[in-house]
């Protein structure tokens, strides 16, 4: 069975300092992984993509996220947080199989105070 | 490329009624799934479709169905509207639907009154 976690419902920094959001996974063998971000009233777009290749991945908007097995975690990180990266964000595990059995974390809200 | 694209963005619909929502898929990707999104719920899968087939299928009601379209376009519909329906509806569309990163669209936001 497969199940994944996002340790925080909301997480405020800073403009200019750096970004944590963490998720763990559970997963019986090794699966995909994901980070999605949305805007208000927008739908889902993919920051990253996990898929074994290696294990520091780099997305988009200057994110990246380092898969850890023996923790079983894939946390997003940022260096440096800009007012528009507020937003929802959303970890996603995905075994080697349809849509049908992607599940999405409950995400987590980020807030950036100026 | 253009992405995926959902019609109409924001209907408003009153209980007892049905409602068909529109999906155009990023041109050459021919999985399509719906996904229901509420504040309560999160993300909940409703329906997949490959090559005009309902590939999976969530664990919603039977008044929800959709079709796919011999252009991969795809149609969800809901009878009997509920309040309960009233939700954030988003698409996304993938090369495969296996494995492959799902685009999404805008969604549409449905509020039953």
């Amino acid at each position: 069975a497969q199940s994944v976690t996002q340790l925080d419902s909301h997480v405020s920094v800073s403009e200019g300092t750096p970004v944590l959001l963490r998720c763990n996974y559970s997963s019986s063998y090794s699966p995909s992984l994901f980070w999605y971000v949305q805007h208000p009233n927008k739908g889902l777009q993919l920051l990253l993509k996990y898929t074994s290749a290696a294990t520091l991945v780099k997305g988009i908007n200057g994110f990246e996220a380092e898969f850890k097995k023996s923790e079983t975690s894939f946390h997003l990180t940022k260096p440096s947080a800009h007012m528009s990266d507020a937003a929802e964000y959303f970890c996603v595990v995905s075994p080697y199989s349809s849509a049908s059995k992607i599940i999405f974390g409950s995400g987590t809200r980020l807030s950036i105070r100026p | 490329k253009a992405g995926v694209t959902q019609t109409p963005r924001y209907l408003i619909k009153t209980r007892g009624q049905q409602v068909t929502l529109s999906c155009s898929p990023i041109s050459g990707h021919r999985s399509v799934s719906w996904y229901q999104q509420t504040p309560g719920q999160g993300l909940q899968f409703l329906f997949e479709y490959f090559s005009e087939t309902q590939r999976n299928k969530g664990n919603f009601p039977g008044r929800f169905s959709g079709r796919q379209f011999s252009n991969s376009r795809s149609e969800m519909n809901v009878s009997t509207l509920e309040l309960g329906d009233s939700a954030l509806y988003l698409c996304a569309s993938s090369v495969t639907g296996d494995n492959s990163p799902l685009h999404f669209g805008n969604g549409t936001r449905l509020t039953v009154t």
